[in-house]
């Protein structure tokens, strides 16, 4: 199994700065998702990223994903207090397993 | 949009039971669902890969017998926890792939919170 190092592990941060999570593994993956967790909630589906250098953009979110198919990063732009949440990438190793960064806990604070 | 039925959202059980999770696929078919444990404020960890009308898959680590799956159709798998323990409290959670306009991802249950007292 590959593994996925998610960063930072906590973030607090006030309304209207910006942030950026990265997500970095020395395997490729044939692709790279995002999701978004509330508690006691199952994760939430933001964006996949398929192809090596590919950029998708949600509103205030941007998501990238490396030239080698190994790296992503996911910002946020003036951020807002319903971002706050724990975010989560997984890479798709090839037979569909997800495997799972370890989080990033977001707090915009007001 | 694609939607994952998982119940009981909370069991409390009593230690030696056996607590049984159920994941529906409501509008889309799924012929393989994925369960995943979740302890507090860590990410998910995936326990088994679970395949319509055959074994399950099991990770390294996870213990087959104890962690029964059946994926008896189409639209539903099952996660028994036989003879539950206090350690076994956790947030279990199942999920299965499909496509959309946000690319290829995967649908979540709700969770199932698992308290064994």
């Amino acid at each position: 199994t590959q593994l996925l190092e998610q960063s930072p592990q906590f973030l607090s941060i006030q309304e209207g700065e910006n942030l950026t999570v990265y997500c970095n593994s020395s395997s490729v993956f044939s692709s790279l998702q995002w999701y978004r967790q509330e508690p006691g909630e199952g994760p939430v589906l933001l964006v996949t990223v398929v192809t090596g250098g590919e950029v998708k953009k949600l509103k205030r979110l941007t998501f990238q994903f490396g030239d080698a198919r190994k790296d992503s990063s996911l910002h946020i732009t003036a951020a807002q207090t319903g971002d706050t949440g724990l975010y989560l990438c997984a890479g798709e190793e090839y037979g569909n397993k997800l495997v799972f960064g370890a989080g990033t806990i977001l707090r915009v604070k007001s | 949009g694609a939607v994952v039925s998982q119940h009981p959202s909370r069991v409390i059980c009593k230690s030696g039971t056996s607590v049984k999770i159920e994941c529906r696929s409501l509008d889309f078919q799924a012929t393989t669902m994925f369960w995943y444990r979740q302890f507090p404020k860590q990410s998910l960890m995936l326990m088994a890969t679970s395949n319509e009308g055959s074994k399950a898959t099991y990770e390294q680590g996870v213990e087959k017998d104890k962690f029964l799956i059946n994926h008896a159709s189409l639209t539903l798998s099952t996660l028994t926890v036989t003879s539950a323990h206090p350690e076994d409290s956790s947030f279990y959670i199942c999920s299965a792939g499909e496509t959309r306009g946000l690319g290829y991802g995967y649908t979540f249950g709700s969770g199932t919170r698992l308290t064994v007292v």
